[in-house]
């Protein structure tokens, strides 16, 4: 079966723009996971939404948003660029039945290479 | 909260062993752990669930000591292939699964 698919790769911003980045998870997968991965820091917990509702969120600013459709696939918005910023987001699906579940095997996509300059 | 690993980094020769530690100051559901080889995504390796529960995976495996929050990935006659940087990840009763800094594991021939 496909995999979790991240759109796109690469991204090049400029500080102050905006971007939204796309995660299409594995089919029947419905909680999706985010994390911000920066040299020396590991992956960093952003969010995760099930079934549309956000479950679950890490320490970013209000500036980090996501959201998640009917169909699964979830989406990523970062407002107002800064230099740090720039990292690869990564995205995770698992098949988390439940609102009340501990998570299973997450999947990871590619990830999206993001450089603000 | 983040956990923590140790060590940062660890350099083998094939067929040597390594351990890699993990551990949280609050109370854990279960531990996760994944290996990412340079360029890759993240890939599972095994969940550890509350019970002190032990897992394997080929030649790595994992314990798990719920009382003191601590996870360790045992890595035994190290192959080439074990090249990667390890992470785990720790999950808590809000569901929320955390990762550390990561482990740098080079096995050389």
């Amino acid at each position: 079966k496909a995999g979790v698919t991240q759109t796109p790769r690469y991204l090049i911003k400029t500080r102050g723009q905006q971007v939204t980045l796309s995660c299409s998870p594995i089919s029947g997968h419905r909680s999706v996971s985010w994390y911000q991965q920066t040299p020396g820091q590991g992956l960093q917990f952003l969010f995760e939404y099930f079934s549309e509702t956000q479950r679950n969120k890490g320490n970013f600013p209000g500036r980090f948003s996501g959201r998640q459709f009917s169909n699964s696939r979830s989406e990523m918005n970062v407002s107002t660029l800064e230099l740090g910023d720039s990292a690869l987001y990564l995205c995770a699906s698992s098949l988390v039945v439940g609102w009340g579940q501990t998570n299973t095997e997450a999947f990871f996509g590619q990830g999206t290479r993001l450089t603000v300059v | 909260q983040q956990p923590v690993q140790s060590p940062q980094a660890v350099i083998l020769r094939e067929g040597e062993d390594a351990v890699i530690n993990c551990s949280s100051s609050k109370a854990l559901y279960s531990v996760h752990w994944y290996r990412q080889k340079h360029g890759e995504a993240p890939v599972f390796l095994m969940i550890l669930l509350k019970g002190g529960e032990q897992k394997g995976h080929d030649k790595i495996s994992a314990s798990f000591n719920e009382k003191k929050q601590q996870s360790s990935l045992y890595l035994t006659a190290s192959q080439l292939s074990y090249s990667g940087t390890y992470f785990c990840g720790t999950e808590r009763d809000d569901y929320k699964l955390s990762f550390g800094a990561g482990t740098t594991v080079t096995v050389r021939a």
